[in-house]
């Protein structure tokens, strides 16, 4: 299993530019995650999802938006890049139960100018 | 509301032991983690606690649990120039469901020889 794979892993925006960021898992995780890591300030809930067809806000969802066609796919969208957005961007996956284990990606360092 | 609480550094000696402190939020929070990102990495799930437990010992880990004052600690004994890494603690508030890790800050876990 290659578990949780992110693309890509470097990426340089310009302001107002938007991208989507990739993320599968091949562990028929139910539930999946985006989250942005900022220097001091721990990880941030961007987007969640509960199974294909569910997408829900986290914590910090402005500037954003997911999808969940499928099981194995959640991709994030930037529209509209603003500095702000400059951060490590993570995506995981966990089983249904309340384990709390998630399995994350190795991260997609995302800088806008 | 509350943010799940850290020290963002510490350095220790090669060989000593180090002690990582967290202060979370949710005194109903059943189990309470402790991820470990090495650099460049994602985060991986290090060990756990569940909430009916004072402490857990896991091979070099020792994980110590007050509930009354909702501190959390991880103990690193013989401490390795490996254990180098960022270390988060994270918590299930009883509100999140889904899997909905709160993580903290992070500590920065510096091995010096």
């Amino acid at each position: 299993n290659a578990g949780v794979t992110q693309t890509p892993k470097f990426r340089i925006l310009k302001i107002g530019q938007s991208m989507t960021l990739q993320c599968t898992q091949d562990m028929n995780h139910n539930y999946m995650y985006w989250y942005r890591q900022d220097p001091g300030m721990g990880l941030k809930l961007i987007y969640y999802s509960v199974g294909a067809g569910i997408t829900d806000k986290g914590e910090v969802p402005n500037g954003y938006n997911v999808s969940r066609s499928t099981t194995e796919d959640f991709p994030l969208r930037l529209e509209l890049a603003a500095p702000s957005q400059t951060s490590v961007y993570f995506c995981a996956s966990s089983y249904s139960t309340s384990t709390g284990e998630l399995f994350f990606g190795e991260g997609s360092r995302l800088t806008v100018l | 509301g509350e943010d799940v609480e850290q020290s963002l550094f510490l350095s220790v000696r090669e060989g000593d032991s180090s002690v990582i402190n967290c202060t979370y939020t949710d005194s109903s929070s059943t189990y309470l983690y402790w991820y470990k990102q090495e650099p460049g990495a994602g985060l991986q799930l290090l060990t756990y606690i569940f909430s009916n437990m004072d402490m857990k010992q896991d091979q070099r880990l020792t994980v110590l649990l007050n509930k009354k004052d909702k501190h959390l600690s991880l103990r690193i004994a013989d401490t390795q120039t490996g254990d180098s890494a960022i270390y988060f603690c994270a918590e299930i508030p009883f509100t999140g469901g889904g899997n909905k890790l709160t993580f903290g800050t992070g500590t920065q876990l510096k091995v010096e020889l």
